[in-house]
């Protein structure tokens, strides 16, 4: 399984944007890129994902470089109410998803 | 409608003791899962099942047994309740039994030990 890296947390103003990156340096040929978001006392949700490039959704992009083994999501104009942990997440088939510890972004006014 | 619902949402009991968290899913998805969630915020699945199945059974104590009665349902069930059993559970489905897809959790129980 890939192992990942994500910085244990980040702060922010209303209104950055917000980069967030997940190394996975031994990542595999059929590994896909998941993002989830939890929010306090609230099970994770599913934010985007990617294999390759660049993708993008109305919450996030998600950007994946050609070796593949970092990835960058990223939030437009943050709110308040991004404030959240996000978890980078590696893995295909049948394999078991890690959560990790993931990323506490806090959003201040 | 909730999509995947959890019982209890507090769960408080002596060590020793044995309880039963049950979930629930309405989307007619295939896979249901369980996760650990101790106080480091660290999330680590315990189970899998597909079609009432077990597919994924990570380095669990074997006080821990997941039932499945049917595809829409994962219970867990935990004996002789310990200190550090207290954590919140979540448990989750997805479509299928693949990491590609989309999890989608509930609300979680969060079980103290006392």
């Amino acid at each position: 399984l890939a192992k990942t890296t994500q910085p244990i947390s980040m702060d922010s103003y209303e209104g950055q944007e917000v980069n967030i990156t997940c190394s996975h340096n031994n990542i595999a040929t059929n590994d896909y890129i998941t993002w989830y978001q939890q929010f306090p006392s609230q099970g994770p949700r599913f934010i985007i994902q990617g294999y390759k490039t660049k993708v993008t959704n109305e919450v996030a992009s998600l950007f994946i470089p050609a070796d593949r083994k970092s990835s960058t999501l990223s939030l437009p104009r943050v709110s308040l109410s991004d404030t959240a942990v996000y978890y980078c997440l590696v893995g295909s088939g049948y394999s078991t998803l890690t959560f990790g510890k993931g990323t506490m972004l806090l959003v201040s006014p | 409608d909730t999509a995947v619902s959890q019982t209890p949402k507090y769960l408080v009991t002596q060590m020793g003791n044995d309880k039963s968290i049950k979930c629930e899913q309405n989307l007619g998805h295939d896979t249901m899962y369980w996760y650990k969630q101790d106080s480091k915020k660290f999330l680590k699945i315990m189970f899998s099942y597909n079609n009432k199945e077990l597919i994924i059974n990570e380095t669990v104590p074997n006080r821990f047994s997941p039932k499945s009665p049917d595809k829409a349902h994962l219970n867990l069930h935990i004996n002789s309740l310990e200190l550090g059993d207290s954590a919140v559970y979540f448990c989750a489905s997805s479509q299928e039994a693949s990491s590609y897809n989309e999890q989608f959790f509930g609300p979680g129980t969060r079980l103290t030990v006392l």
